[in-house]
This record gives structure tokens, sequence and C-alpha cells, in this order.
């Protein structure tokens, strides 16, 4: 079935530094994937998507794009603040209906971000 | 517009009872889904419901149940709560097509002694 696999963490970094989280999928036919992130305490907010191979999502100086041959969607940062501090979930949605759409996350990555 | 709304925000259940969590979508969303969140496991589907139908439905025993109303409201309910059951639950609202946002609420903390 469709997976989820992203790096673990916690993960910690000064301000300003450069951030990478690393997701890699597998799943059937041409699923949708999703960045999302959840501050203490808090739902999950959408933090980028991209539906399809090629597409890059951005948002808030974060960037991740959709690599279909490297089955990958790693989230990066150029400059992190000590804001960014949250946990990261890497997710899919697969492409047929018959799923109901359902998301796939990973196990999330916690990160730190110190002044 | 107004996000994903669910209530009770915080609750405390004891073993054997019952509890019903309720979601309400984001207006013109018809699909609801709801997730289960531990430390353990992660974020958990549990089921989707599209126009009153359950459309898809995770791997969790049937003590959690839900339904969803005509205006596309939805609830969940589990039986016989165990202290595992013991997590988060997000609710979660789209307009139920490929590659369209799952946005989620705030989710309900559900703790049972």
């Amino acid at each position: 079935g469709d997976s989820v696999t992203q790096m673990e963490g916690p993960v910690t970094l000064s301000e300003e530094a450069f951030l990478t989280i690393n997701c890699t999928y597998t799943a059937t036919g041409y699923p949708s994937l999703f960045w999302y992130v959840q501050y203490p305490g808090e739902g999950l907010q959408l933090l980028l998507k991209a539906t399809k191979a090629d597409d890059k999502g951005s948002n808030k100086g974060f960037e991740a794009t959709y690599r279909k041959e490297t089955t990958s969607f790693h989230l990066e940062k150029g400059s992190v603040q000590v804001s960014d501090s949250a946990v990261y979930f890497c997710a899919l949605s697969g492409s047929d209906s018959n799923s109901g759409y359902a998301l796939n996350f990973g196990k999330g990555t916690s990160l730190l971000v110190t002044p | 517009k107004a996000g994903v709304t669910q209530t009770p925000r915080y609750l405390i259940k004891t073993r054997g009872q019952q509890v019903t969590l309720s979601c309400s979508p984001i207006s013109g969303h018809r699909s609801v889904s709801w997730y289960q969140q531990t430390p353990g496991q992660g974020l958990q589907f549990l089921f989707e419901y599209f126009s009153e139908t359950q459309r898809n439905k995770g791997n969790f025993p049937g003590r959690f149940s839900g339904r969803q109303f005509s205006n596309s409201r939805s609830e969940m309910n589990v039986s016989t709560l165990e202290l595992g059951d013991s997590a988060l639950y997000l609710c979660a609202s789209s307009l139920a097509g490929s590659g369209n946002t799952i946005y989620f609420g705030e989710g309900s903390w559900l703790t049972v002694v």
C-alpha cells in the first residue's frame, strides 16, 4: 500500500541555518503530495502541496519539488527562524477515487530552531 | 471564511464509557475525514465521509464509528473506551477531488482514565 517515509528527528538548527527534511514515498499511480506543520497544542496546517511530477510547492520561504523519478518530496528552507520550530509532516493522497483521498502521513520530524 | 470547527476541544472520559466528537467542515466542503494522532502511532486515518456515505475506512476496530449529516457536519463515536484511545482526534474537510487540499481543525483532545 501507499506509504511515506521521512527523516527522524529531532532536528536542531541555529537561526538562519539551511533546512532540509527528507521525504520519500511509495504509491501507485500519481499521488498528490503535501507538507503539513503542527505547532505545539494545535492542529495541522497545510504548508505546501504539489499535485504532479516536477511541480514545486512553496510557502513562507519553504519549498518542495515533486520528484517522481526519485519518489521524493524533500522540504527545504534557506534561512530558518525561531518561529519555524514545530513538527513537520509529509503526506500523500492517492489519485484513485476509490481510496477516498485519505492522507497517508509520515511519522513527523520535530524541528527546533535556537536563537 | 470559517475553518474546520471541532467540539469539544478537551474531554476526559472513564474506561468503558463512550464519547461523541463533532466536526463542522468549511462551508462548501462535502468530504469530512477523521484522524487519530498519538505519540506512538503518529497520524492514522480513521474514516472519510462524502455526501453522508462512508467512502473509506482505516484499520480501526468497530468501536470507532462515524456519520455525516446532510449539512456535511460529521460526528465520530468511540464506544467502550480503552486507555489506548487517549489521543488527539483531528477532523479535516475538503472539496473531495484528487489533489484538493485537506484542511484540518484544531482537534479534540481525549483523555481516557
